[in-house]
């Protein structure tokens, strides 16, 4: 089975600044893809980044962008010129590809907090 | 973009009673929903999987006879929680699937308090 680990339970960083986020996870999959969500304040499921396994180019969205290290497992998000809108949990997802599954496996969240 | 969307966005019921949230998809179909509970400052823990017109698969340690799931449309997923209890206080959300893999569509939520 699948389990993904966010080490950091709580982060802060100030407005502007560049912040980065933690995420290990652990597979006997080869395909798969890797996802970060924000959940604001109102609970909506906001998909942040997602990443391809196969890709070896880390992806970028705008301020957010990822470094997918295949070898070690891992999958940081990094928060560049961090905004009061930022604040929210931060939930790291793996889900397999093929087998008929979709199953979005989820990490425990990094809860963030963009001060002014 | 796809919407997903979730009945009602709070409910509060005795315990005992049944309630039942609904999932709709607005503009595309969904063949699998995925229904998550969510406990207050924890992450979200998939229930069961929902196939249009097929049982529902539940994961290990969910109760099906209390979390009854219907997938009877390819536009509608519900949820029943049965003779609810104060401890089936969460926040439900449900997820489609079917389609691309890598895309997801959350709905909003469904806060359930039980009293």
């Amino acid at each position: 089975a699948q389990t993904v680990t966010q080490s950091q339970p709580e982060m802060s960083v100030q407005e502007a600044e560049t912040v980065t986020l933690s995420c290990t996870y652990d597979t006997s999959e080869s395909n798969y893809y890797l996802f970060w969500y924000k959940q604001p304040p109102s609970r909506q499921m906001i998909l942040v980044i997602r990443q391809e396994a196969y890709k070896q180019q880390n992806a970028t969205e705008n301020r957010f962008s990822v470094n997918f290290q295949k070898a070690a497992k891992s999958f940081s998000l990094k928060i560049s010129d961090s905004q009061l809108g930022d604040t929210a949990m931060y939930f790291c997802a793996f889900m397999k590809i093929g087998g008929g599954s979709e199953k979005l496996v989820f990490g425990k969240g990094t809860k963030l907090t963009v001060n002014p | 973009g796809a919407v997903v969307s979730q009945h009602p966005s709070w409910v509060i019921c005795k315990s005992g009673t049944s309630v039942k949230i609904e999932c709709r998809s607005l503009d595309f179909q969904a063949t699998t929903m995925f229904w998550y509970r969510q406990f207050p400052k924890q992450s979200l823990m998939l229930m069961a999987t929902s196939n249009e017109g097929s049982k529902a698969t539940y994961e290990q340690g969910v109760e099906k006879d209390k979390f009854l799931i219907n997938h009877a449309s390819l536009t509608l997923s519900t949820l029943t929680v049965t003779s609810a209890h104060p401890e089936d206080s969460s926040f439900y959300i449900c997820r489609s699937g079917g389609g691309i893999s890598y895309e997801q569509y959350f709905g909003p939520g469904t806060r359930l308090t039980v009293t």
